[in-house]
């Protein structure tokens, strides 16, 4: 299979925590995505990084990608309850249209 | 903003009923996808389309077609339905990128009961 895995698969902390998720991949990538779904909705796109970028930074989130490691974070920082929701990342090879999901990571912020 | 659009958010067929899916964007995307997503296994490509009446096959195409006549709407046909195609089916549409692929822009899902 050409997923890539997350981990954790579900994580809980509370209103003001940090929240770090982590993903792997499998081959080069031309980027790497990061996807969020509210329950039984759409995925809404958070954050686009490409191959030649070590980090990247969005109001409250921090991306950072290691392409030695083929491996991806994505930070939350101060989470909110509204933060609650699954976070998948998605990988974009350097041949082909498609992206790969992984599994995703369900992220729990109680208040 | 860009908006992708699906014909249901809920729908209930009966085993053996041809079912279609439809959904349209309104961004001039050349890249069109069709997923399904089943809880523990995340998002999986049915097929994808990357120009009008183009069209490839994903990771699970059996048991599914598609039709892209016109470059803003793409559809989803189960010839035959069965229980196991019982899901939620998410549409996605993207630019294309020299040497990968651009932001996808979902639409809200629809959750499909096969009974």
């Amino acid at each position: 299979s050409q997923q890539g895995e997350e981990d954790p698969q579900a994580l809980s902390i509370q209103e003001g925590e940090n929240a770090t998720m982590n993903c792997s991949y499998k081959t080069s990538i031309n980027n790497l995505q990061w996807y969020r779904q509210n329950s039984g909705r759409g995925l809404v796109h958070l954050i686009l990084i490409r191959s030649n970028e070590r980090e990247k930074h969005s109001g409250r989130l921090r991306v950072t990608l290691d392409t030695s490691k083929k491996s991806s974070s994505l930070l939350i920082t101060a989470s909110r309850a509204a933060d609650t929701a699954s976070y998948f990342c998605a990988s974009s090879y350097r041949y082909g249209n498609k992206l790969v999901f992984g599994a995703g990571t369900i992220l729990r912020v109680k208040s | 903003d860009v908006k992708v659009t699906q014909s249901s958010r809920y729908l209930v067929k009966r085993t053996g009923e041809k079912v279609f899916l439809e959904c349209v964007q309104d961004m001039d995307h050349e890249n069109m996808f069709w997923y399904r997503q089943d809880p523990g296994l995340g998002l999986r490509l049915i097929y994808f389309s990357y120009d009008v009446k183009m069209k490839e096959k994903g990771d699970i195409p059996e048991g599914y077609s598609v039709s892209r006549e016109k470059k803003e709407r793409f559809s989803l046909i189960l010839e035959s339905a069965s229980t196991n195609q019982t899901s939620m089916y998410l549409c996605a549409s993207s630019f294309s990128l020299a040497g990968g692929t651009d932001t996808q822009y979902f639409g809200p899902g629809t959750r499909l009961t096969v009974l």
